[in-house]
């Protein structure tokens, strides 16, 4: 089955540099990738998603990238803030038995300090 | 709805009791997951459901958990006879078709078994 792996559990970095998250999974590339933010007691929120023909996808100072050669998605953001802390999610589609299944890496905590 | 929502949101109950754990999905969503988080710990998959078709339930981690899904909207997670490992935050998620799409969460109970 489809294995998920996010580089760090945590980095940390100073306000205003760029955070570059990895995400790398090990079997078939899935169709999509997605990036999720999660704060501590809530749900997971939605970022971006991006296909496997899209290198890469952008929305406002967040950047992702999809290299199906790698078997790796980057996820970037620019001018980074204190309010970015939060630990971030990587989730791809994974094929389980009645069909596919949205499945998530164990994430990343990124800490901005100002 | 406006957004997926669970109840409730914290449970404490002994341990060899029954819980039951409701998703109300977005309306219109055909696509349901939950989802388990153990304290500082990532999403494990637990069952998704797609439509009216049967579930897939190999993320349950034992017989004493169920789920069900009724007229392919609310959902009910059941844990029998609960154990002290199964504390966790319980989390569902819906999407519109499944997991070529964003999934939105709900903001999950936390069960404590004492």
């Amino acid at each position: 089955s489809q294995k998920i792996e996010q580089n760090s559990e945590a980095l940390n970095i100073q306000e205003g540099k760029t955070a570059t998250l990895t995400c790398n999974y090990t079997n078939y590339s899935p169709a999509y990738l997605q990036w999720y933010r999660q704060d501590p007691g809530r749900g997971p929120v939605f970022l971006l998603l991006i296909r496997e023909n899209e290198k890469e996808k952008r929305k406002e100072r967040l950047k992702v990238t999809f290299d199906t050669t790698l078997k790796q998605s980057l996820f970037h953001i620019t001018a980074s803030q204190p309010a970015d802390s939060a630990t971030y999610l990587c989730a791809l589609a994974t094929f389980i038995q009645a069909g596919t299944a949205l499945i998530f890496g164990k994430g990343t905590t990124l800490s901005v300090s100002s | 709805g406006a957004g997926v929502s669970q109840s409730p949101s914290n449970k404490v109950t002994e341990k060899g009791k029954d819980v039951e754990l409701r998703c109300d999905p977005i309306s219109g969503h055909t696509a349901l997951y939950w989802y388990r988080q153990s304290l500082g710990q990532g999403l494990e998959f637990l069952i998704y459901f797609q439509g009216n078709s049967a579930p897939d339930k190999s993320g349950l981690p034992s017989d004493r958990f169920s789920a069900e899904r009724t007229g392919g909207s609310v959902s009910t997670l059941t844990i029998q006879r609960t154990q002290q490992e199964d504390s966790a935050v319980y989390l569902c998620a819906s999407s519109s078709r499944g997991w070529d799409t964003e999934a939105f969460f709900g903001q999950g109970t936390r069960l404590t078994v004492v």
